[in-house]
């Protein structure tokens, strides 16, 4: 099965900082890759899907790239309700496999 | 809007048993491929099962197979996990998930707890 790693796990950033998390795959996946945004006490939201396209209403502040085994989920200027966990999921073919997930804060 | 509704969740023992159920509204159901994600207390995200929207393929995570049985009835909109041998590995938020490839809807999770 392929895997899906994150990195980092966790990141202090000031307000206004561009945040990159990225998202390897162990085996490529095209274009296959969704990001979600958890915030404490909620649902999971999707942002990305097919590495870059952003899901309606999501802020235009979010963007993702990449293609095959590395992707990157950029914030481009970090606002305090941007404070969650940040999953990549694959979804090419099953196991529809999440990242271990990042934890954004704020310094 | 897309409503999905879990129930089902509660308090099992170990070796026990327990259906989930996901009440899907305000899309049509009989076309989209449905999953199961979970979420242990204070871990990521875990894929458990998915199957298409007609139900004649079922997928599931090497964690659950054999435990686990994902169905759904397109006549009553309902989604359904069956969960056998529980173990406390299997403690966790289970989510009702719509698949458009990726996830673009969640259910409100419900709680199932293994334990003595």
């Amino acid at each position: 099965d392929i895997q899906m790693t994150q990195s980092p796990s966790s990141l202090s950033a000031s307000v206004g900082d561009r945040v990159t998390i990225t998202c390897r795959a162990s085996q490529g996946i095209s274009n296959y890759l969704a990001w979600y945004q958890q915030k404490p006490g909620k649902l999971p939201k999707l942002l990305i899907y097919a590495a870059s396209t952003l899901q309606s209403g999501v802020p235009s502040r979010f963007s993702g790239s990449g293609s095959g085994t590395d992707f990157t989920l950029t914030i481009s200027s970090l606002q305090p309700e941007d404070v969650a966990t940040y999953y990549c999921q694959k979804y090419n073919t099953v196991p529809l496999t999440f990242g271990g997930g990042t934890k954004v804060e704020i310094k | 809007e897309v409503q999905l509704v879990e129930s089902g969740g509660g308090l099992v023992q170990p070796g026990g048993s327990l259906r989930l159920s996901c009440a899907a509204s305000g899309f049509t159901f009989s076309t989209y491929a449905m999953s199961w994600v979970r979420q242990a207390p204070g871990r990521g995200l875990e894929w458990v099962s998915s199957l298409t929207d007609n139900g004649d393929n079922t997928y599931y995570a090497d964690s659950v197979k054999g435990r686990f049985t994902i169905s759904r009835d397109n006549s009553k909109n309902t989604l359904y996990l069956q969960m056998s041998s529980l173990g406390t590995d299997d403690t966790a938020v289970y989510y009702c998930a719509k698949l458009v490839g990726a996830i673009d809807s969640w259910g409100q999770g419900t709680l199932v707890s293994v334990s003595s």
